[in-house]
């Protein structure tokens, strides 16, 4: 069985500067992905970013960055610049080999003006 | 590429009525998964088909609950004798197996909303 725990609710940040969001994971999976899902207040479900458990590098995707740390279990996202639009929950998420996704309960991310 | 589609987006019933949702995966994916979201939360899986097969369901899907995809194409999720606790956002999402770079990533939909009165 997968579990998925993020562990703060909410946070705020200035326009401009960096965040970190933090999660952490448990799988008895060998080969597995971790994601990061974005979810506005319109409620569609986008893709941030994915990782593959595999690739000791760690994803990025323009402003968004992972910090992967396969032997801790955590998989951290960092929003660099932070914009108005990044206002949004955000839910980290893995899959295994029989690939659905287990969820964390999300994290509510306000940025200020 | 017009992604995943569910229609209704709102449903309003009252409970012991049949519902029915619809999802339109995006066309070149095989594989396509139905989940429930309730306010606040992180989405629960609920079922999900390869091609036509439905190859796992949640102890979450109760006896009311059938889902189907005919043909591999779309999919509905159907909820019989619906009672207040169905009251959710029904999320559909696809990915494919064989996608190059983001293989086995899942796209989802705007999802539909229950409220069971």
């Amino acid at each position: 069985a997968q579990t998925v725990t993020q562990s703060q609710p909410e946070m705020s940040v200035q326009e401009a500067e960096t965040v970190t969001l933090s999660c952490t994971y448990d799988t008895s999976e060998n080969n597995y992905y971790l994601f990061w899902y974005k979810q506005p207040p319109s409620r569609q479900m986008i893709l941030v970013i994915r990782q593959e458990a595999y690739k000791q590098q760690n994803a990025t995707e323009n402003r968004f960055s992972v910090n992967f740390q396969k032997a801790a279990k955590s998989f951290s996202l960092k929003i660099s610049d932070s914009q108005l639009g990044d206002t949004a929950m955000y839910f980290c998420a893995s899959t295994g080999a029989n690939s659905k996704l287990t969820f964390g309960k999300g994290i509510t991310l306000s940025v200020r003006p | 590429d017009t992604g995943v589609s569910q229609n209704p987006r709102h449903k309003i019933t009252k409970r012991g009525q049949n519902v029915t949702f619809r999802c339109d995966p995006i066309s070149e994916h095989n594989r396509l998964y139905w989940y429930r979201q309730t306010l606040g939360q992180g989405p629960e899986f609920l079922t999900y088909f390869q091609n036509e097969a439905q190859l796992e369901k949640s102890r979450l899907l109760s006896d009311r609950f059938s889902a189907e995809r005919p043909k591999g194409s779309f999919s509905t999720l159907e909820i019989q004798r619906t009672e207040q606790g169905d009251s959710a956002m029904y999320l559909c999402a696809s990915s494919s197996r064989t996608s190059g770079r983001l293989k086995g990533t899942q796209y989802f939909g705007p999802g539909t909303r229950l409220t069971v009165l």
